[in-house]
């Protein structure tokens, strides 16, 4: 029962568009969504949250939505760089599961092209 | 600040050996957790150690083990290896339990023969 889904398993964007990623979840419960970037050989790097409480966060070319009633967060990456190709994790908390236990979706490899 | 470290980086063993993975968080950092990655499975929370003291736990059996030392730096012990648990296992630092955001280390690459 996954309940963190990312549905795209790749996408691929030219340098300079916008790249949306996408994810959904089932746990009502979750109330703290984060997104994270892994390169190949390394560990899950923090890139931007959201708490339950906003519906959007932004942090440079970075900003998440949240559409709580849909359940549904998307990343959006304004301008793409070829730095930005990586595979992307939604993960999710909540007070039931404890802030630490995070949910992690099955990621999205992003392939930007120069 | 030095992030994560994890050792060793590389690991291979046996069916039916035990293994022990280190990480040391950022300095300041009290909250060490674990997660093991596998392609089938992916990301998985194994579980979290705050004060030398287990908080939290995933979903794994009792083979998976940890602990953390006073100094916050904390050690996980799989007993009686099995082929499913070749996987990526990283761990991963907050200052406290209250900190949402979690800092990873590269990981130790486990494999099983």
């Amino acid at each position: 029962d996954q309940q963190v889904k990312q549905n795209s398993p790749s996408l691929s964007v030219q340098e300079g568009r916008i790249s949306i990623l996408n994810c959904d979840y089932t746990n009502s419960m979750f109330d703290y969504f984060l997104w994270y970037k892994k390169y190949p050989a390394e560990g899950p790097t923090f890139l931007i949250s959201i708490s339950s409480i906003k519906d959007k966060n932004e942090d440079g070319r970075f900003t998440v939505f949240l559409n709580k009633s849909a359940k549904h967060l998307s990343l959006h990456i304004v301008p793409s760089q070829p730095g930005d190709s990586a595979v992307y994790f939604c993960a999710a908390s909540g007070t039931d599961t404890g802030r630490r236990a995070l949910t992690f979706g099955s990621g999205t490899r992003l392939q930007v092209q120069p | 600040k030095a992030g994560v470290t994890q050792t060793p980086r590389y690991l291979i063993k046996t069916r039916g050996q035990q293994v022990t993975l280190s990480c040391s968080p950022i300095s300041g950092h009290r909250s060490v957790s674990w997660y093991q990655q596998t392609p089938g499975q992916g990301l998985q929370f194994l579980f979290e150690y705050f004060s030398e003291t287990q908080r939290n736990k995933g979903n794994f059996p009792g083979r998976f083990s940890g602990r953390q030392f006073s100094n916050s730096r904390s050690e996980m012990n799989v007993s009686t290896l099995e082929l499913g648990d070749s996987a990526l296992y990283l761990c991963a630092s907050s200052f406290d339990r209250v900190d949402e955001k979690l800092f990873f280390g590269s990981g130790t690459q486990l494999s099983v023969l």
